[in-house]
């Protein structure tokens, strides 16, 4: 199994640009998550997708920032405008059906510089 | 308030000590399920164990162990005879039966095992 794939795995672009990151969750696993990582607070949950459908996406900044999962295996994070705040490292994770336990997995993430 | 507490920030060890990572936890709902994760310096969370609350029995993994205690509140991790591929951050996680799709995170412990 590849695991989570995300791309790219560095982004570094200028303020005001569009960015747009990647996922391919494990094959089967019908939950896909969209985290954010820094220093000041942590790994927050942006956004999370059930069988492609959003279901939660309160943890998601503000308008500037969006989510897609058009098929089981790809979504999106894009932010439009970027702004230097949104740097950060952003993670991709899946989580297989079944029970309530399931722990989720990673991806590599992608971390982000906004210049 | 914050459902997950690691208190210890940074943590340095020589070689084959001990290690014990703390992990308070805070929840309302009497079914509930905690989480270990790894992040070593290459990025990438690293998924380490799971527990449910209903089962405090401590699990033991090679070098690792982990204590479970729902009178404390804790979900401790302890690493026997450190080795420096055990440094790295390590993040204790909670999610609640009636929304166990949202982890909490804790902030995560800095192990630094030196030679």
């Amino acid at each position: 199994d590849a695991g989570v794939i995300q791309s790219p795995r560095h982004e570094v672009t200028e303020m005001g640009q569009e960015v747009t990151l990647r996922c391919k969750p494990i094959s089967g696993h019908d939950y896909l998550f969209w985290y954010r990582q820094t220093m000041m607070r942590g790994l927050e949950l942006l956004i999370y997708f059930n069988n492609n459908v959003p279901i939660d996406d309160s943890g998601m900044p503000e308008d500037r920032f969006s989510a897609k999962m058009p098929n089981a295996s790809f979504s999106t994070l894009k932010i439009q405008p970027s702004e230097p705040r949104d740097s950060a490292v952003y993670f991709c994770a899946s989580r297989a059906p079944g029970t309530k336990n399931t722990e989720a997995f990673f991806g590599q993430g992608t971390r982000l510089t906004v210049v | 308030a914050q459902k997950v507490t690691q208190a210890q920030t940074e943590i340095s060890v020589v070689e084959k000590e001990d290690v014990t990572l703390d992990c308070v936890y805070e929840t309302r709902d009497t079914t509930y399920y905690l989480f270990w994760y790894k992040q070593p310096p290459s990025g990438e969370l690293v998924f380490l164990i799971r527990r449910n609350s209903f089962d405090e029995q401590n699990e033991i993994s090679g070098r690792y162990s982990w204590n479970f205690q729902k009178s404390t509140s804790s979900f401790n991790f302890t690493i026997t005879a450190s080795q420096v591929v055990d440094s790295a951050v390590y993040f204790c996680a909670l999610s609640e039966e009636h929304n166990f799709n949202k982890f909490y995170f804790g902030s995560g412990t800095k192990l630094n095992v030196k030679p």
